[in-house]
């Protein structure tokens, strides 16, 4: 089965630290992998995402990913936190659905984000 | 441009009835999923729709979920018979590119 790991259910960062956000996979076949976050009381805003190419992602408002095979990760990070990215963050994974031709995502659990002052 | 709407943002619900839960994808998007997030089950899929084709339904509950398409656009997501259990935020998501699904701001179902 497509799965998706997020082992930390929260990280803390100061503000203008590094920061990642840490998943890790579980696929048959090549991985489709994305990162959703999630603001309080809001619907998922897409952040980026992997197919195939090159293994640093880069999506938006400064953050990036990288995808490593040979550890089945796909960690997001930003070079420097900001407050305002206090948030709820999902990792996902492209479930193929067999009818329609469509794809399903199966989300982590969520990692919730703190930047502090 | 506009994003996925959903109605109603919130609604509170007595056991036992009826609720329909409303999503406008983006003009344009051919796939439309909804979604449930709750605190026990995190996020899981419900249902697909795409274009005119029979939807993938693999994701329902139970048999007191139905939703429908009507015209390629607008989906309604019935609960029939509610229960505390279904409690939740749904949340919809439209797509047109095979791979990016692109979500609206949920509905709050409480149901006491």
């Amino acid at each position: 089965a497509q799965s998706v790991a997020q082992p930390e259910d929260q990280v803390n960062v100061a503000e203008g630290n590094p920061l990642t956000v840490k998943c890790t996979y579980s696929v048959s076949g090549n991985p489709y992998l994305f990162w959703y976050v999630q603001y309080p009381n809001r619907g998922l805003q897409f952040l980026l995402k992997y197919i195939t190419g090159d293994n640093l992602v880069k999506g938006s408002y400064g953050f990036e990913a990288e995808f490593n095979k040979s550890q089945t990760s796909f960690h997001l990070k930003k070079p420097s936190a900001l407050v305002s990215d206090s948030a709820l963050y999902f990792c996902a994974v492209r479930v193929p659905i067999l009818t329609g031709g469509g794809n399903k995502l199966t989300f982590g659990t969520g990692t919730q984000l703190k930047v502090e002052l | 441009g506009a994003g996925v709407s959903q109605s109603p943002s919130n609604k509170v619900t007595e056991k036992g009835k009826d609720v329909e839960l409303r999503c406008d994808p983006i003009s344009g998007h051919t796939a439309l999923y909804w979604y449930r997030q709750s605190l026990g089950q995190g996020l899981e899929f419900l249902i697909y729709f795409q274009g005119n084709s029979a939807p993938d339904k693999s994701g329902l509950p139970s048999d007191r979920f139905s939703a429908e398409r009507t015209g390629g656009s607008v989906s309604t997501l019935t609960i029939q018979r509610t229960q505390q259990e279904d409690s939740a935020v749904y949340l919809c998501a439209s797509s047109f590119r095979r791979f990016e699904q692109f979500f609206g701001p949920g509905t709050r179902l409480t149901v006491l």
